[in-house]
């Protein structure tokens, strides 16, 4: 089976840009998260995405916006780069209800320079 | 609001050692507690999941407790190696379903 997988593995982009970020949950799993990870500090919850609608947000200025498809596949993107947007972006896939706990991608590094 | 809190923050041992890595929340009323390792750079690995309603689970040399009642957690690794260097976090997740990590524990296990 194959687990969360997230593309691309390393993104580079310049201050004002715009960057997306791709995710695969596990199948069948239905609800999509996103977590930023700057360096030194803990995980930070952006997003979370259930059955391809919003159900929650972090602490984050609406520049950071995403999307769920049908096929339960997640996009996040990040409008008007700044460059302490500069971390690592976790994906997280769920079963409704997270009685299996939930299953981490290997992450896209955004550097913004 | 869930605070969740890792302690130690830095830990390192020479191999064999048991070790004992802790994790307290402040909120009790929890759905259940996942503990995962971080290597640097890349992506978490679940190691043990806890529901509410256990109070303990196993994993070949790992061993997670729960204790609700006073908000905490323990991770148990038994004669490490030194490929259990990483970072070890652990998630408490609630009503609102979206789990909250701690800063997490870095371990490194020196031959």
């Amino acid at each position: 089976e194959a687990g969360v997988t997230q593309s691309p593995t390393h993104l580079i982009k310049t201050r004002g840009q715009q960057a997306t970020l791709r995710c695969s949950p596990i199948s069948g799993h239905t609800s999509v998260y996103w977590y930023q990870q700057a360096l030194g500090l803990g995980l930070q919850f952006l997003l979370w995405y259930d059955e391809g609608e919003e159900r929650n947000r972090g602490n984050f200025p609406p520049r950071f916006s995403g999307r769920q498809f049908p096929n339960y596949s997640s996009e996040l993107n990040v409008n008007a780069l700044e460059l302490e947007d500069s971390a690592l972006y976790l994906c997280a896939s769920s079963l409704e209800g997270a009685d299996y706990g939930y299953t981490f991608g290997s992450g896209t590094r955004l550097t913004v320079v | 609001k869930q605070e969740v809190t890792q302690i130690p923050a830095a830990l390192s041992v020479p191999e064999g050692e048991n070790l004992v890595l802790n994790c307290s929340f402040t909120d009790s009323a929890i759905y259940n507690l996942q503990w995962f390792r971080q290597d640097p750079g890349k992506g978490l690995t679940s190691l043990l999941l806890i529901q509410s309603s256990q109070r303990e689970q196993t994993s070949g040399r790992l061993n997670a407790s729960l204790d609700k009642s006073s908000g905490r957690s323990t991770l148990y690794i038994a004669a490490s190696q030194p490929g259990d260097s990483a970072t070890y976090l652990c998630a408490v997740v609630g009503g609102s379903y979206i789990p909250t990590f701690g800063r997490g524990t870095s371990l490194i296990v020196h031959p």
